[in-house]
């Protein structure tokens, strides 16, 4: 499978508990982006990164939240102390190339803060 | 600020009839701009890009572009109930960032 894989793609966490969110880019692919999505809403930009660096977090909240794609393995998006409001389904996408600008997304991962 | 803009709808339209989505982005120095079809409960998927000013055809889609206006636009010919789904608008403002619209909804009824 060439996609993009995310994992979970169903996650449950108490209040306090620390969420991990991993993506695989596709095959290829050095860019990798998060973003947040609210039942009835449109995508909310959190972070861009290419391999072992950051490049853009300006959409992610300064606490809590963290991110990483390091040289080797997936991409990570660590939420630690999850509140209810981070309830959301957050997906994953990666690009090859820059500035043609076809991102190719993951199915998402759904996290639920009870 | 970076800002895509749509409206939110929802937007019906009979089978068969032309739907039209619209979109306005803050930054004028963009240079590629691209729509998103995303079913309830999944991923989004690409189903156009324009990059240069005028129109493009893609089957029963055609998008739209003029820069000065800082306005694209999607075009859906011939629509079907498959149709039905959120519309999201993505600008690329430069370095790779890419800035979504909160999508349209569009219904087509049969």
């Amino acid at each position: 499978n060439a996609g993009v894989m995310q994992n979970p793609r169903h996650l449950v966490r108490r209040r306090g508990q620390e969420a991990r969110l991993r993506c695989s880019p596709m095959k290829g692919h050095s860019h990798v982006y998060w973003y947040r999505q609210l039942p009835e809403e449109g995508l909310k930009f959190m972070v861009y990164l290419q391999k072992e660096n950051i490049i853009d977090e300006s959409g992610m909240p300064k606490e809590r939240f963290s991110a990483e794609f390091p040289k080797e393995g997936p991409s990570i998006l660590r939420i630690q102390q999850v509140v209810r409001g981070d309830s959301a389904a957050y997906f994953c996408a990666s690009s090859g190339t820059l500035n043609t600008g076809e991102l190719f997304f993951g199915e998402g991962s759904r996290l639920t803060v009870l | 600020q970076k800002e895509v803009e749509q409206n939110s709808g929802p937007l019906s339209v009979p089978e068969g009839a032309i739907a039209s989505l619209n979109c306005t982005y803050s930054d004028r120095g963009s240079q590629s701009f691209f729509w998103y079809r995303q079913y309830s409960g999944k991923s989004p998927e690409l189903i156009m890009f324009i990059y240069s000013n005028g129109d493009k055809e893609d089957g029963r889609f055609t998008a739209q572009l003029n820069k000065a206006s800082q306005y694209v636009s999607l075009l859906i010919r011939d629509s079907q109930p498959s149709d039905s789904a959120t519309y999201l608008c993505a600008v690329n403002m430069g370095g790779n960032q890419f800035y979504f619209g909160t999508g349209t909804s569009l219904t087509v009824i049969p």
